[in-house]
């Protein structure tokens, strides 16, 4: 099955630095990767659709030049929360789709990023 | 704004019992419908998606779909504590995109 690897799992980092997370389609190639975030007990949140070769289209409220999106590749999709703040912390998660037959609209989660910013 | 509830719960049962989720949402032009096991701390996973109206079995979980009504079910038998997680349901409205709105999740504990 579809396998979608998300590094790191956690990160800890001082208020203003940047972190950057990887999200990578391990076993097929992912033109359309989707980033979101959770709060504690809330659901998730789509931040932005990531396409491959092009621009991410950012959801309604999300800074863009805060939340740097690049997708270089078919297989690789990276986040980078630029001059961070503890409002940031949160659980990133990042999700592909092969967008090919009966499992067209299945989204694959990659095991998410854990960022707490101090 | 195209909306996804959830009763947040916690919802629950003993083990070997049936466990029922329930899910409404907003957009009737939604086509695509998800529920997916989210443990404590961990991503969501995958259990089941429906497209068309009615039952689809897969094991011990049964999802309903009512396209009239609005409504999408999750039916878990023989609950196990090992069940016990957040249970999200996911809507794809119509288009390409395969964008998903997430319910809140409903928190689901099966007691041994």
């Amino acid at each position: 099955g579809a396998v979608v690897s998300q590094h790191p799992s956690r990160v800890i980092c001082k208020s203003g630095t940047s972190v950057k997370i990887e999200c990578r389609s391990l076993d097929f190639q992912a033109t359309t990767m989707f980033w979101y975030r959770q709060f504690p007990k809330q659901s998730l949140m789509l931040m932005a659709t990531s396409n491959e070769g092009s621009k991410a289209t950012y959801e309604q409220g999300v800074e863009k030049d805060k939340f740097l999106i690049n997708h270089a590749s078919l297989t690789l999709s990276t986040l980078t929360v630029t001059s961070a703040h503890p409002e940031d912390s949160s659980f990133y998660i990042c999700s592909a789709t092969t967008g090919l037959g009966s499992g067209a609209n299945v989204l694959t989660f990659g095991a998410g990023s854990r960022l707490t910013v101090l | 704004q195209k909306e996804v509830e959830q009763n947040s719960g916690p919802l629950s049962v003993p083990e070997g019992a049936i466990a029922s989720l329930n899910c409404t949402y907003s957009d009737r032009g939604s086509q695509s419908f998800f529920w997916y096991r989210q443990y404590s701390g961990k991503s969501p996973e995958l259990i089941m998606f429906i497209y068309s109206n009615g039952d689809k079995e897969d094991g011990r979980f049964t999802a309903q779909l009512n396209k009239a009504s609005q409504y999408v079910s999750l039916l878990i038998r023989d609950s196990q504590p090992s069940d016990s997680a957040t249970y999200l349901c996911a809507v794809k409205s119509g288009g390409s995109n395969y964008k998903l709105t997430f319910g809140k999740g409903t928190l689901l504990t099966v007691n041994p």
